[in-house]
């Protein structure tokens, strides 16, 4: 069983559609996060949900917007898609808000054209 | 946070001890040293963590210099598996809900 399962692993989609990614972990964690890593590699946290409340919300287009029906899913969905939207998007877990044990999936590399 | 400051390459044989720096000068006493790593294409791995004293753990060992301004990941015998980005991230180690901060980190190359 993957830990930290996201959907679609590829998407490919056109300016100004909406799309959503899924993101489910099995681990019992209470944290989950969104992470951004760019064609520069840069990784860049965009949201953190802990028992389904918003913690953590950077400076990213209200296009963008986190869900998370339960501490074991974390959905983003992303309005009017842009061409700088193109990127690798990563979910992950951690047992706590501490630092350590993060478990990441495998990303979705979405690619705006 | 405290800032890290990494190389950003290094080369490592194949069998031998991968030996990653890291500066992280304005530590504070109650930050930890967090290290993980990103294999090409994959999401990153956790790897170790420490506060002051030296851990190590089935992957690698991590050591601390006693004031706490730098640090060393050892990959004890680097195999080609171990091709990654490494990278060292300090923070606090509370339920503050801040996530963690991936700098450009230290691309190991392990060759044959």
């Amino acid at each position: 069983d993957t830990a930290v399962s996201q959907t679609p692993k590829y998407l490919v989609t056109q300016m100004g559609n909406d799309k959503s990614i899924k993101c489910e972990q099995n681990l019992g964690h209470d944290t989950m996060y969104w992470y951004k890593q760019d064609s520069k590699k840069f990784l860049k946290i965009m949201f953190s949900y802990n028992n389904k409340e918003l913690i953590i919300n950077e400076t990213v287009p209200n296009r963008f917007s986190p869900k998370s029906p339960d501490k074991a899913h974390l959905n983003l969905h992303i309005n009017s898609l842009e061409l700088g939207d193109s990127a690798v998007y990563f979910c992950a877990s951690s047992p706590t808000k501490r630092g350590f044990g993060y478990t990441f999936g495998s990303g979705t590399r979405l690619t705006v054209v | 946070d405290a800032k890290t400051t990494q190389p950003p390459s290094m080369d490592c044989a194949e069998g031998r001890a991968a030996n990653l720096p890291c500066n992280h000068s304005t530590i504070s006493g109650n930050e930890y040293v967090y290290w993980y790593r990103q294999i090409h294409s994959q999401g990153p791995q956790y790897i170790i963590h420490g506060l002051k004293n030296n851990e190590t753990n089935e992957m690698a060992s991590l050591i601390i210099t006693e004031d706490r301004k730098s640090s060393t990941l050892i990959l004890p015998h680097a195999t080609l598996r171990d091709t990654a980005v490494y990278y060292c991230i300090v923070r606090l180690n509370s339920n503050s809900g801040y996530a963690l901060n991936f700098g450009k980190g230290t691309s190991l190359l392990v060759t044959p």
